[in-house]
């Protein structure tokens, strides 16, 4: 039972180089997340998709950009890395229902190094 | 919008010492309140969770109740171990629409606990 599962764990990027992080959820969840922690600041939501082929911009979705390839995978895209985006990427789901049993899942979290 | 307002850390206690972490929020619509524990280089788990007012949500010996009067969702244990040092979240999530219940986050609580 895997849950969610994010690849890579650890990157180190140079300035202006791109790259997705990638994220599989394995429960038949509907939504799902893309987070950014930095210190002191908490999770901040980059990006939502709240079912397959639907996205929507979050609280800081600059510099960002997602695909939600199938109702599984939820990647994220850097398309010209910067310093600023030095921080803990996490990739999260929850399935959907008519109670408030949210039921967010979250992945182990891929730290990126941008120098 | 939504916000979320904890105390801020970090938090040192002996073993057996009494926790509280504070937290309270704002929101738009009636939110559902949320905990969660990051360990040290893991993802988020979810500790508790309280979906109505009054309502006490229960885990490994944490609680915390869903007051809204006074719009709260303090985190208590009566008895810490180190085992539970670790980052300490509240969370709340409304429906944004589209059915997407995005989490809004506080910026986290780290505790230490110390023999």
């Amino acid at each position: 039972n895997a849950g969610v599962t994010q690849t890579p764990k650890f990157q180190v990027l140079k300035t202006g180089q791109s790259m997705t992080l990638q994220c599989a959820q394995d429960m038949n969840h509907n939504s799902m997340y893309w987070y950014r922690q930095d210190p002191g600041m908490g999770l901040r939501l980059i990006y939502y998709s709240a079912s397959e082929g639907t996205t929507d911009k979050g609280e800081v979705p600059n510099g960002y950009n997602v695909s939600r390839l199938n109702k599984r995978e939820f990647s994220l895209r850097l398309e010209s890395a910067a310093p600023s985006q030095t921080s803990v990427y996490f990739c999260a789901s929850r399935t959907h229902g008519g109670t408030k049993n949210y039921g967010y899942t979250f992945g182990s979290g891929t730290r990126l190094t941008v120098v | 919008g939504n916000s979320v307002t904890q105390m801020e850390g970090p938090v040192t206690l002996s073993e057996e010492a009494f926790l509280t972490i504070n937290c309270t929020y704002t929101a738009t619509g009636y939110p559902s309140l949320f905990w969660y524990v990051q360990y040290p280089g893991e993802g988020l788990q979810l500790l508790l969770k309280a979906t109505k007012a009054d309502d006490k949500g229960s885990n490994k010996g944490f609680e915390a109740t869903y007051r809204k009067e006074t719009t709260s969702f303090h985190l208590e244990k009566g008895s810490v171990q180190v085992s539970d040092s670790a980052v300490y979240f509240c969370a709340l999530t409304t429906n944004s629409g589209a059915g997407s219940y995005q989490l809004t986050f506080g910026k986290g609580t780290k505790l230490s606990v110390i023999p």
